[in-house]
Order: structure tokens, then C-alpha cells, then sequence
């Protein structure tokens, strides 16, 4: 079974500390992925990366950067942390083969900034 | 981008089938039409894909209209444990575009014993 697991579930962070979301997956996957979920929104596309070193941003990446310096590890950071910044993250990982593109998730981290 | 409509919610009875509709007009030919769900207090995981032709696997069956132009995930029997939010999400296979993978707001399935 593919593993994608997340660091923390729930996370409490002060307004302006630097935060660090890490994700590792087990199925040596090519792409890893950060979302933000939100009520009304639905899940927002943060950074993805397609290998070790590379990143591209997605939807809304400011306020965020990421690194992925070995393939089964993908980390978020959120380099001042803010209030609009609390919000359900969600890590995922795919591979490139074939057309199904699936993507496996992680269980998620609620973050919360004060 | 190629976008999906879906009703906010709907309820089913438990071991009933479900149908959750899926509205995509401006689909293009190069787009994969695929379903996700998301169990509360997890992460989404996947149901199913397709292009064309209806398709089933062990967790439910795809049934795409003639004109592509709309989809319904088939749940033959809901148990309590389908209650989930189930998302609709095309993906062009020709662009390495990550973007266009967009989930939306999704249909919140309530099952009731």
C-alpha cells in the first residue's frame, strides 16, 4: 500500500514564527504535492515538485516555499507564519506512469496560527 | 480550464444506489475525467477515472454521457462508510500542467442508516 504520511495532525504556531510542514512518501514517487483546504474553497494547489530539487508554484504559493532535497520527502515552509495562513494542509504524491495520474494523500495538518 | 458542477450535497439511504452527477461543458477531447472522495478527518483518495467509456472497479462504476458533457459516479450499494465529500476532477493527459488538476468544492454525501 502506498504511504504518504505528514509530520504532524494538528499544529500550533505563533504569528510570525517560521513553520515547517514535512511529508515522505513510500512508492518513490516522481511528484509530490502541497494543498491548502479551506470550507467553500475546496483544495488549492500550494508547490509541486516533479523531482528532487525542482519545484513549481501552483495557485497560490505566496506566503510559502518548499524543499525537496531527496525524492521521498517533500517539505512546506512557511517562512512568517499569519493568521490567514491557518488552514488543513495536505500533501500528496503521484507518479508519471500512464495515464491515471493518481494522486495518494496524506492524512493532513491542521494548522492552526495565532 | 475545463471546470466541473456538482450539487453542494445529497442523502442517500444505506445499501440504496447513489448516482452523484457531474456537470462538465467545456470538457475537452484531451481531458480524463476522474473522481475522488475525501472520508471525514482524512485525505482525499481516489475512485475512478475515465475518458470515454463507462468503467467500474471494485469501489463504484463511471458513467460518462455520449457528449462527455457530464458523468455520474455510481455507489450500487452506499454503506455508512461512503459518507464522504466526493470531488469531480478533469485532467488533460497532454499538458504537464498540475494547475488543472482542480478539485472544487464537491458533493458532501450524507448515508443514512
Amino acid at each position: 500500500d502506498v504511504k504518504v504520511t505528514q509530520s504532524s495532525r494538528y499544529l500550533v504556531k505563533r504569528t510570525g514564527e517560521k513553520v515547517f510542514l514535512e511529508c515522505v512518501q513510500d512508492m518513490d514517487h516522481e511528484n509530490m504535492f502541497w494543498y491548502r483546504q479551506d470550507p467553500g474553497l475546496g483544495l488549492r494547489l500550494i508547490y509541486f515538485s516533479y523531482d528532487v530539487k525542482m519545484k513549481e508554484k501552483g495557485d497560490i504559493p505566496e506566503g510559502y516555499s518548499v524543499s525537496r532535497e531527496k525524492k521521498e520527502r517533500f517539505s512546506l515552509i512557511l517562512e512568517s507564519a499569519s493568521t490567514n495562513q491557518t488552514s488543513m494542509y495536505l500533501c500528496a504524491s503521484s507518479t508519471l506512469a500512464g495515464v491515471s495520474y493518481e494522486q495518494y494523500f496524506g492524512p493532513g495538518t491542521r494548522l492552526t496560527v495565532t | 480550464d475545463a471546470k466541473t458542477t456538482q450539487p453542494n450535497s445529497m442523502e442517500s439511504n444505506e445499501e440504496e444506489p447513489v448516482h452523484l452527477p457531474c456537470n462538465h461543458s467545456t470538457i475537452s477531447g484531451t481531458d480524463y475525467i476522474h473522481w475522488y472522495r475525501q472520508l471525514p478527518s482524512q485525505g482525499p483518495e481516489y475512485v475512478i477515472h475515465g475518458l470515454t467509456s463507462n468503467v467500474n472497479n471494485r469501489m463504484a462504476s463511471l458513467a460518462i454521457a455520449e457528449d462527455r458533457k457530464s458523468s455520474t459516479l455510481i455507489l450500487h450499494r452506499a454503506t455508512l462508510r461512503d459518507a464522504a465529500v466526493y470531488y469531480c476532477i478533469l485532467r488533460d493527459v497532454f499538458q504537464y500542467n498540475f494547475n488543472k488538476f482542480y478539485f472544487g468544492s464537491g458533493t458532501k454525501l450524507n448515508v443514512k442508516p
